[in-house]
């Protein structure tokens, strides 16, 4: 069946560091991909998120491009800030209703 | 506009007692889905509403749960009676269509359910 899997955290970036969270899938057909932030104390919010090989989502300067070729959608920011810390997930919907996450992973960014 | 709310927040329960977690949608939204997280591991999706018929309920864990939606508004999902390998954060989302393909869903802030 669609599965994700996304790197293993906790990463711990200083403020203004590069950031990338790698995030893989496996799913037949042409899925829908996401990326998800749940920052602490609130609800899951999405990011941005993309529907067809080689598009870019992008928000907030974090980007993730699908790649149908790697079966990837790694997400980056090109300077990270404090309020970045949260834990992300990456996300697929194929052809039914539900989403499929990855693990999480929980990014702490210090000053 | 108010979003997906859930109620409560927190919920430490004993084994064995009862427990009804609630969610209240974003007006208008007909679809309505229960996903969980355990500890460490991935948010999974337990089911799904359409109004107040259930459309999918292949990720229910087991009898233990029952999830209703009367009337299409507000959902609840009673576990009962409760085991330890239940704690976990529960999710609540909504959306306005079927959400297939790229049609956001909007969640929830999650109850924190802890079974001692």
């Amino acid at each position: 069946g669609d599965s994700v899997t996304q790197m293993e955290g906790p990463v711990t970036l200083s403020e203004e560091a590069f950031l990338t969270i790698n995030c893989t899938y496996t799913a037949t057909g042409y899925p829908s991909l996401f990326w998800y932030v749940q920052y602490p104390g609130e609800g899951l919010q999405l990011l941005l998120k993309a529907t067809k090989a080689d598009d870019k989502g992008s928000n907030k300067g974090f980007e993730a491009t699908y790649r149908k070729e790697t079966t990837s959608f790694h997400l980056e920011k090109g300077s990270v800030q404090v309020s970045d810390s949260a834990v992300y997930f990456c996300a697929l919907k194929n052809s039914g209703y539900a989403l499929n996450f990855g693990k999480g992973t929980s990014l702490l960014v210090t000053p | 506009e108010a979003g997906v709310t859930q109620f409560p927040s927190h919920s430490v329960i004993e084994k064995g007692q009862t427990v009804t977690l609630r969610c209240d949608p974003i007006s208008g939204h007909d679809n309505l889905y229960w996903y969980r997280r355990v500890m460490g591991k991935e948010i999974k999706f337990l089911l799904h509403f359409v109004k107040e018929s259930k459309q999918d309920e292949s990720g229910m864990p087991n009898n233990r749960f029952l999830a209703e939606r009367t009337g299409g508004t507000y959902s609840t999902l009673k576990v009962q009676p409760a085991e330890l390998e239940d704690s976990g954060v529960y999710f609540c989302a909504s959306s306005q269509d079927g959400g297939r393909g790229n049609t956001e869903a909007f969640f929830g802030q999650g109850t924190r359910l802890t079974v001692v």
